[in-house]
């Protein structure tokens, strides 16, 4: 079974750009977290997506993060315009129901110039 | 104060020694609660869940004491290839429901020779 895969593996952009992340659950996995590591804090949720719906989003930081997930399949973050403050690990995971464990992708690391 | 609190790191022991990580967490609500080991610039990984009555898995013991709002992860026999940071993750946040993880900042194992 192949797990979670995000691209890109790295992004380097400069600020002011736009940034689009990808993430492709493990199949039929109707549960889809985004997660974000800033360096030198903790792993920080962002939202949460059953199937196509947005479950929850309070941990999105702002309107320049937009989450989509059409048709409930694979998920794409996009961050517009990208600030300094945007840089660092995007963690996608997804779990088979709400109360089943969360696997994780590898991530992506952003950085922002 | 943070959601979750862990030890500060690293940790340096000698390959075959016990090593015990603490954790506690500050909303009561929580549900559930669990032990993720991420490897340098990889993705976290599911080590254990954590339940009251305990749990053991080969060389690692879990526990949680609610009424305290503590959890522990206890590491027998350590191994070269224990070396990574321990999350102490809980399930629920602040607002006390959903499936988001609420993770701590993690504590470096080193295990050495």
């Amino acid at each position: 079974e192949a797990g979670v895969t995000q691209f890109p593996s790295h992004s380097v952009i400069e600020k002011g750009q736009t940034v689009t992340l990808r993430c492709d659950p493990i199949s039929g996995h109707d549960n889809l977290y985004w997660y974000r590591r800033v360096m030198g804090k903790e792993i920080k949720f962002l939202l949460h997506f059953v199937k196509e719906s947005k479950q929850d989003e309070s941990g999105m930081p702002n309107n320049r993060f937009l989450a989509e997930r059409t048709g409930g399949t694979y998920s794409t973050l996009k961050v517009q315009p990208a600030e300094l403050e945007d840089s660092g690990v995007y963690f996608c995971a997804s779990s088979s129901q709400g109360g089943q464990p969360q696997h994780f992708g590898d991530g992506t690391r952003l950085s922002i110039l | 104060r943070k959601e979750v609190e862990q030890d500060p790191g690293p940790f340096n022991v000698p390959e075959g020694a016990t090593v015990a990580f603490n954790c506690t967490y500050s909303n009561s609500a929580s549900q559930s609660f669990f032990w993720y080991r991420q490897d340098c610039r990889k993705e976290p990984k599911l080590l254990m869940s954590v339940y009251s009555s305990g749990n053991e898995d080969g060389r690692f013991t879990a526990q949680l004491n609610r009424a305290s709002q503590y959890i522990s992860l206890l590491i027998r026999d350590s191994k070269l290839s224990d070396s990574a940071t321990y999350l102490c993750v809980v399930k629920g946040g602040i607002t006390g429901g959903g499936n988001k993880l609420t993770f701590g900042t993690g504590t470096q194992l080193k295990v050495e020779l």
